[in-house]
């Protein structure tokens, strides 16, 4: 049974550092696996998905990378804003298409 | 162009009451996903729609709930006999693919928020 882990549960950093979250999962028997954005009281805004054959993927600031071996994904953000501040999950797919998803990273960005 | 919608955006009802959420997917998605987001469990999977067929419905959490999808389009989720424990905000995505695509992208809708009484 996949199981998704983030780590940290939330994090507080000042505007401008650069920063890094983790997602690991349990099998490696992934299609893809998709990071999203969720603001308070929202639903979830797609950021990146990586498939399975793939390594990394960039979208702007944002850059996430795949190590299937390893059972492991990370994204990065550049010079975080303000505006960065959500919660982050990622979720890994599986040949039914369903997403497993971890119980996020909670980011503050402080001005 | 349009997003996934979804309604009502807030359903409060009744503790033994039967409710409908709807789901509207983005245009030409073939596949489609309900999920549930509450306190305690995180985001969970209900079931997965391909056109109109359901061929993992494994998410369910009792035989209370029930879903199904019209025109390979709209899906209706229904919970009969509405319990506390259901509470939760029931999100809907679609995907252009389905299962068996590495890319499978989902996209989701601002979802339902149901309160029980």
């Amino acid at each position: 049974k996949q199981e998704v882990t983030q780590i940290p549960a939330a994090l507080s950093v000042p505007e401008g550092e650069n920063l890094v979250l983790n997602c690991s999962f349990t099998d490696s028997a992934i299609y893809n696996l998709q990071w999203f954005r969720q603001d308070p009281g929202k639903g979830l805004t797609s950021l990146l998905l990586i498939q399975s054959s793939q390594r990394e993927q960039t979208s702007g600031r944002l850059n996430a990378s795949l190590d299937k071996s390893s059972g492991r994904s990370t994204l990065y953000i550049a010079a975080s804003q303000p505006g960065d501040s959500a919660t982050y999950l990622c979720a890994a797919s599986s040949n039914t298409g369903k997403l497993i998803f971890g119980q996020g990273t909670t980011l503050q960005v402080k001005p | 162009g349009a997003g996934v919608s979804q309604s009502p955006s807030n359903k409060v009802t009744e503790k033994g009451k039967d409710v409908e959420l709807r789901c509207d997917p983005i245009s030409g998605h073939t596949a489609l996903y309900w999920y549930r987001q509450s306190l305690g469990q995180g985001l969970e999977f209900l079931i997965y729609f391909q056109g109109n067929s359901a061929p993992d419905k494994s998410g369910l959490p009792s035989d209370r709930f029930s879903a199904e999808r019209t025109g390979g389009s709209v899906s209706t989720l229904t919970i009969q006999r509405t319990q506390q424990e259901d509470s939760a905000v029931y999100l809907c995505a679609s995907s252009l693919v389905g299962a068996g695509s590495s890319y499978n992208e989902q996209f989701f809708g601002p979802g339902t928020r149901l309160t029980v009484l």
